[in-house]
């Protein structure tokens, strides 16, 4: 069985602060994927990022970067500069072909507040 | 290309009853995924249609059941409401053709209340 854990429910900032947002997974697969997902309050989900198990490079996407690290089976996500824009659920996710399809498994996922 | 499309946003029904909720994916998906949100479960997988198949299910009671249609766009049913099933509704589709590594895009929801 597949797990996912958000251990921050909520993380509170001041902007330009930076905010780091823990994800840890369990699965006995050696192939799977990791995935970020934004909410804002709007509801709809947003895509941020897709990381397979088999490629450990940390990401950097504008403000946004990733650290993937697969001896602490973790997914962390860090946001630089935070602005007030960046208020949301987040959600990290995961996929595993122990399922048939496209099911992912969700942590409870972390309300970040940006402060101005 | 427009984005993923879910009919109604707001519903509100009373115990017993019965919804349906549509989902229409962006143009050329063929995998409809469902999700339940809610704020003690969080998100939960529902079920996964392609190609008017359902590919994979989650761990719910047989009143929550759902469909394809050819043109890809997906419905679910959910009979003999609960108060329990309040809840969001999300809708998600991919390309299909691969398993675990297609990114799903979601959307906004529907917001189901029962009373």
């Amino acid at each position: 069985a597949q797990k996912v854990t958000q251990a921050q429910t909520e993380i509170s900032v001041v902007e330009k602060e930076d905010v780091t947002l823990d994800c840890v997974y369990e699965t006995r697969d050696t192939t799977y994927y990791l995935f970020w997902y934004k909410q804002p309050p709007s509801g709809e989900l947003v895509f941020l990022i897709r990381r397979n198990s088999f490629d450990e490079q940390n990401e950097i996407s504008g403000r946004y970067s990733w650290n993937f690290q697969k001896s602490t089976s973790s997914f962390n996500f860090t946001i630089t500069a935070s602005q007030v824009v960046d208020s949301a659920v987040y959600f990290c996710a995961l996929s595993a072909p122990n399922n048939a399809g496209n099911m992912l498994t969700f942590g409870g996922g972390t309300r970040l507040m940006v402060k101005p | 290309k427009a984005g993923v499309t879910q009919t109604p946003r707001y519903l509100i029904k009373t115990r017993g009853q019965q919804v349906t909720l549509s989902c229409s994916p962006i143009s050329g998906h063929r995998s409809v995924s469902w999700y339940q949100q809610t704020p003690g479960q969080g998100l939960q997988f529902l079920f996964e249609y392609f190609s008017e198949t359902q590919r994979n299910k989650g761990n719910f009671p047989g009143r929550f059941s759902g469909r394809q249609f050819s043109n890809s766009r997906s419905e679910m049913n959910v009979s003999t409401l609960e108060l329990g099933d309040s809840a969001l509704y999300l809708c998600a589709s991919s390309l299909g053709y691969g398993t675990i590594s297609d990114e799903q895009y979601f959307g906004p929801g529907t917001r189901l209340t029962v009373t």
